[in-house]
């Protein structure tokens, strides 16, 4: 079955430290890629998207993700986290015949120590 | 990107009732999906509604438990069927922002069942 793994459930890293956070999706044609940022009590605000063509995307927020298809990976980045950006992160995949909806993965939760 | 209006934003329901949610698009759109997000959670999906068409619902979820409208191409509704604690959870709306493939979602509503 297609699936989407986020192996990190929770990570805390220091504000201004570097983070990244690791999405695998299972093989599937032309995947497109996604990753939403959850606040708590808040929706789902998307915070970039690949679908085709350079494979480093940038994202609102100061965020990136980078595409590989050789490792199945969509991984997020950011150099200098903010305290600001404590939330969860959910990545997401839509594959391509697929009936349009997303599979999310089952999320990493940030926490950012001062 | 389209702008849905959900609504309710919460509520505290009785077991055995039912609650009806909406969603309206600012915009026509085709499908319409439905996520439930269980406490701690990720989304997970519920239904997919096209208007014309009844509901599409993935395994796990009934129409009976779970009917859903499709009037027209920018609105939808949810309904929670004979509720149990266990049907206490975040209920998100979202459409494909075409042609660009991106997703909005809802706000979200928040049940509580007591």
């Amino acid at each position: 079955a297609q699936s989407v793994t986020q192996p990190d459930i929770h990570i805390t890293v220091s504000e201004g430290a570097s983070l990244e956070l690791r999405c695998n999706y299972s093989y599937g044609a032309t995947p497109y890629l996604f990753w939403y940022v959850q606040s708590p009590g808040q929706g789902l605000q998307l915070l970039l998207k690949y679908f085709s063509g350079d494979t480093l995307v940038q994202g609102i927020k100061g965020f990136e993700a980078e595409f590989k298809r050789s490792q199945s990976s969509f991984n997020l980045r950011k150099p200098s986290v903010h305290w600001s950006d404590a939330a969860e992160y959910f990545c997401a995949v839509r594959y391509g015949g697929s009936q349009g909806n997303l599979i999310f993965g089952k999320g990493t939760k940030l926490s950012v120590k001062p | 990107s389209a702008v849905i209006s959900q609504k309710p934003s919460r509520d505290i329901c009785q077991r055995g009732t039912s609650l009806t949610i909406q969603c309206q698009v600012d915009s026509q759109v085709t499908m319409m999906f439905w996520y439930r997000q269980q406490p701690g959670q990720s989304l997970t999906l519920i239904a997919t509604a096209n208007q014309g068409s009844e509901a599409t619902y993935e395994s796990g979820f009934v129409i009976d438990k779970f009917p859903i409208s499709r009037p027209n191409l920018t609105f939808s509704t949810l309904t929670v069927s004979n509720m149990s604690p266990e049907d206490s959870s975040i209920y998100l709306c979202s459409v494909e922002d075409r042609p660009n493939y991106g997703y909005t979602f809802g706000s979200g509503t928040r049940l509580t069942v007591v």
